[in-house]
């Protein structure tokens, strides 16, 4: 069964920084493209960004290039996002996804607040 | 940046009758390749994450009952769910992946 888990998420200052995490199972990590997609409360859903399978290609929205950071590492099947210089519109809940033909897979979304 | 935009934001259906959903992209998203269109409907209930209803605009995912249907090409795309059922309220997005950023549609609220 393939799963993923996120982790990492909560209550964090404007201005501050939080890493999420996303462990994978169930199927060939280090094979498929991997993603990040938010939503803020109450409302729709962002792609943030998403890294290729060896990590050598890495895309991001506008809203959070030179902020955002999404890397991975294969050998502990973990995708990551680092988030620095965090905003109040930050605020959402962070969906890791496995992209294949679609996002075919999603964990349950990790909750990051940023609020003073 | 492609913008997808969706119609209507919300609609209301009958039991046992039609919705349909359309979902515009404000360039192509074919991929001349293979001649597909990189487009795919997600439905989301309330506290889930997303679940994968169709790809490649019309290809439905594994187990997802054959209500669904998506049609269309090039930036003109339709989600049609016939025989509506109880369990189809939620809201509908679209998504292209043809482009970085892989933007989505505003999502349409689906109710009986």
């Amino acid at each position: 069964e393939v799963q993923l888990v996120e982790s990492g998420g909560g209550l964090v200052q404007p201005g501050g920084s939080l890493r999420l995490s996303c462990v994978g199972s169930g199927f060939s990590f280090n094979q498929d493209w991997l993603s990040w997609v938010r939503q803020a409360p109450g409302k729709g859903l962002e792609w943030v960004a998403n890294i290729n399978q060896d990590g050598s290609g890495k895309y991001y929205v506008d809203s959070v290039k030179g902020r955002f950071t999404i890397s991975r590492d294969n050998a502990k099947n973990s995708l990551y996002l680092q988030m620095n210089s965090l905003r109040a519109e930050d605020t959402a809940i962070y969906y890791c996804a496995r992209d294949h033909h679609g996002s075919d897979y999603w964990g349950q979304g990790s909750l990051v607040t940023v609020s003073s | 940046d492609i913008v997808m935009t969706q119609s209507p934001d919300s609609l209301a259906v009958s039991l046992g009758e039609r919705a349909t959903i359309n979902c515009k992209s404000s360039q192509s998203i074919l991929y001349s390749s293979e001649n597909k269109n990189e487009l795919a409907w997600y439905q989301q209930k309330p506290g889930q994450p997303p679940k994968l209803l169709i790809y490649w605009a019309y290809t439905r995912e594994s187990g997802v009952p054959d209500r669904f249907s998506g049609s269309g090409s090039g930036t003109d795309f339709t989600l049609t769910i016939s025989n509506l059922q109880a369990e189809d309220v939620a809201v509908y997005y679209c998504q292209q992946q043809h482009r970085v950023p892989n933007t989505f549609g505003q999502g349409t609220k689906l109710e009986i």
